[in-house]
């Protein structure tokens, strides 16, 4: 079955830049998506069609394509996003969905 | 306003049965696909089934033949039957609005949860 990787965790200071890397041989075809999840809340969707970004998310957040690996990186860093990434795409033929492992993401 | 509501989450043994539903408001389930996402207790998010707008329907590995997805027009409501229960089914499931124009699940439900344990 088709996979999504990302790495497990990533720790930045405030006011840093966060790049949460997500990799699958689909990506090159498929749309990517990002999603924050904080404890005991419904993930939000924070990138969507690779780079764009939904009304309501802050412009720190940005997404980026390249081959089969897509980014999301979130400039300047404040301890309210802290949480867990999880990037989400389709297989080769759009029909199921896919989740990445998840990011933990650390504000120091 | 646009929102999903699950309900239908309970405790239940192995081997049980237990019928999730999701009402949409704001939005007709019938112009839209939909997903259902769980995850299970300090895991992370695990797509299980969609329900596309031609009435075709996927599901995950994990819950082929055992889950059924549906959806009722009249009450705008999207339901997950779910059958033969085995304790890795354990999670909150959560219905999300899977938009067709690929701007991705940008409505969630609160979650409902499942827990199967003798």
């Amino acid at each position: 079955s088709y996979e999504l990787t990302q790495p497990p965790s990533v720790s930045v200071s405030p006011g840093q830049t966060a790049r949460i890397t997500c990799s699958g041989d689909a990506l090159p075809k498929q749309y990517a998506y990002w999603y924050q999840q904080k404890p005991g809340q419904a993930p939000v969707m924070v990138i969507y069609k690779d780079t764009e970004r939904p009304s309501g998310i802050p412009e720190r957040f940005s997404g980026s394509s390249s081959g089969t690996t897509v980014t999301l990186t979130i400039s300047g860093v404040q301890a309210e996003d802290e949480a867990d990434y999880y990037c989400q795409s389709a297989d080769t033929s759009a029909t199921y969905r896919v989740f990445g492992g998840g990011t933990k993401l650390t504000v120091l | 306003e646009v929102r999903l509501v699950e309900t239908g989450g309970d405790w239940i043994q192995p081997g049980g049965s237990l019928r999730l539903s999701c009402a949409a408001s704001g939005f007709a389930v019938s112009s839209i696909y939909m997903s259902w996402v769980r995850q299970a207790p300090g895991k992370g998010l695990e797509w299980v089934s969609i329900f596309y707008t031609d009435g075709s329907t996927y599901y995950a590995d994990s819950v082929k033949g055992r889950f059924t997805i549906s959806r009722d027009d009249s009450k705008n409501t999207l339901h997950f039957q779910m059958n033969n229960l085995r304790a890795e089914d354990t999670a909150v499931y959560y219905c999300a609005r899977d938009a067709v124009d690929s701007s991705g699940m940008d409505v969630w439900g609160q979650g409902t949860t499942v827990t199967v344990s003798s």
